[in-house]
């Protein structure tokens, strides 16, 4: 069965500094994508970046990379210079092959504090 | 492009109620796919929409039901509710497509759901 997991429920990082937020997944399809989302207080699930289990080069989008280890079954989440709206929840989740495509599996997430 | 919309943004319902949450998925986007997020159980995946079809289903019972409308709009419905169906229900589009981002999941703000 597929599975996401984020060990890290909360942690800290000082403004300006990089960070990187844990995730591992487990599935026996070959074909796969990663998501990161962002999920601030108000709710809204924000998408970060996509990993497709296929792409050789790791996604990069502006300030967020993916470090995506495909036999290590990981895809951690790195932003660097961090600033204080990256304050919030942080999920991983993933979709399996090819005709599942709307139904994504979260982990429990990670909650980011970012220190002025 | 507008985002993707759900109304009402909170309702509070006693038990054995029904409720009926809409979603307005991005324009182009044919596929809307619900979740459910407690702080107990995490994001669970309810049910995926496309092209007015449901494609996927998660492990939720009857009670839980959604329809999608020739212009992609969707609503689920939650019939005799529980105490435990207080969450927040949240409604994602994509275009439904598999490969890339393009098959990204774009997240409406959510509909706070309070069950008295």
């Amino acid at each position: 069965a597929q599975k996401i997991t984020q060990t890290q429920p909360g942690m800290f990082v000082q403004e300006k500094e990089a960070v990187t937020l844990d995730c591992t997944y487990d599935t026996s399809d070959p074909s796969y994508g990663l998501f990161w989302y962002k999920q601030p207080s108000s709710g809204e699930m924000i998408f970060l970046i996509y990993q497709g289990s296929y792409d050789q080069q790791n996604a990069t989008e502006g300030r967020y990379s993916l470090n995506f280890q495909k036999a290590r079954k990981s895809a951690n989440l790195v932003i660097s210079a961090s600033q204080l709206g990256d304050s919030a929840m942080y999920f991983c989740a993933m979709r399996d092959g090819a005709g599942n495509t709307g139904k994504l599996i979260f982990g429990q997430g990670t909650t980011l504090q970012v220190k002025p | 492009k507008a985002g993707v919309t759900q109304t009402p943004r909170y309702l509070i319902k006693t038990r054995g109620q029904q409720v009926t949450l809409s979603c307005s998925p991005i324009s182009g986007h044919r596929s809307v796919s619900w979740y459910q997020q407690t702080p107990g159980q995490g994001l669970q995946f309810l049910f995926e929409y496309f092209s007015e079809t449901q494609r996927n289903k998660g492990n939720f019972p009857g009670r839980f039901s959604g329809r999608q409308f020739s212009n992609s709009r969707s609503e689920m419905n939650v019939s005799t509710l529980e105490l435990g169906d207080s969450a927040l229900y949240l409604c994602a589009s994509s275009d439904g497509l598999a490969g890339s981002s393009k098959g990204a999941q774009y997240f409406g703000p959510g509909t706070r759901l309070l069950v008295l």
